[in-house]
């Protein structure tokens, strides 16, 4: 199976930056996703990495490196909007997407 | 609004019994994806659908099947259910088979088994 690895829970304060790391062992990679969701809502997709290195999309950024199987997802400039749970997924060989449990954002004022 | 849409929103039922979530694709996509999510299990990949036909099987049970018709959308069946059962059901889909394709989330189906 799949194993991927994201902390519970971060918190930050409006207007700073927070970056969330993930790192993940599967059989074949075929690209990380990251998606943010709203309690209670469906995830909505925020950034693809498939080559090693930096994807910048307005205020968010994602990073990957493939021989460490490690990501991480910047947020910066951060608002209360952004207060969500974000979850990480890889595409194995097989091209199925397993997803990780997801971190928790808490931005305060 | 990702332009996947699913039915029912809510569904609430009793244990044994045999429900079916309804999913239908972004406008041109191919693929129809189901996930599980419970509060214990995250978000669980249960199976993909590509034009038709079966393309990827996840961690779904035999009480569970699915299928995706002619005009691509897709139908999940949930049978003899359980309290375990209860979980938000999303759909996703995409246009192609897999490679790079990103997968867009329907608005999920809210099942309560009781």
């Amino acid at each position: 199976g799949q194993n991927i690895d994201q902390p519970t829970e971060m918190t930050a304060t409006e207007g700073a930056i927070v970056q969330i790391n993930c790192t993940y062992q599967t059989s074949g990679f075929n690209g990380l996703f990251w998606y943010q969701q709203h309690a209670g809502e469906a995830p909505t997709f925020l950034s693809y990495n498939v080559l090693d290195g930096l994807e910048e999309k307005g205020r968010f950024s994602s990073f990957l490196s493939r021989s460490k199987g490690y990501s991480y997802l910047l947020l910066k400039e951060l608002q209360m909007k952004d207060s969500a749970s974000y979850l990480c997924a890889v595409r194995d060989g097989d091209y199925k997407l397993s997803f990780g449990a997801g971190t928790t954002v808490t931005v305060r004022a | 609004d990702s332009g996947v849409t699913q039915t029912p929103k809510h569904l609430i039922t009793a244990t044994g019994q045999r429900v079916t979530l309804r999913c239908s694709p972004r406008s041109g996509d191919l693929s129809v994806y189901w996930y599980q999510q419970s509060l214990d299990q995250g978000l669980q990949f249960l199976i993909q659908y590509y034009n038709g036909e079966e393309r990827a099987k996840g961690n779904i049970l035999e009480r569970f099947s699915a299928q995706q018709f002619p005009d691509l959308h897709s139908e999940l069946n949930l049978s003899s259910l359980e309290l375990g059962d209860s979980a938000l059901y999303f759909c996703a889909s995409s246009a192609g088979g897999g490679g790079t394709d990103t997968q867009y989330f329907g608005p999920g189906t809210r099942l309560t088994v009781l």
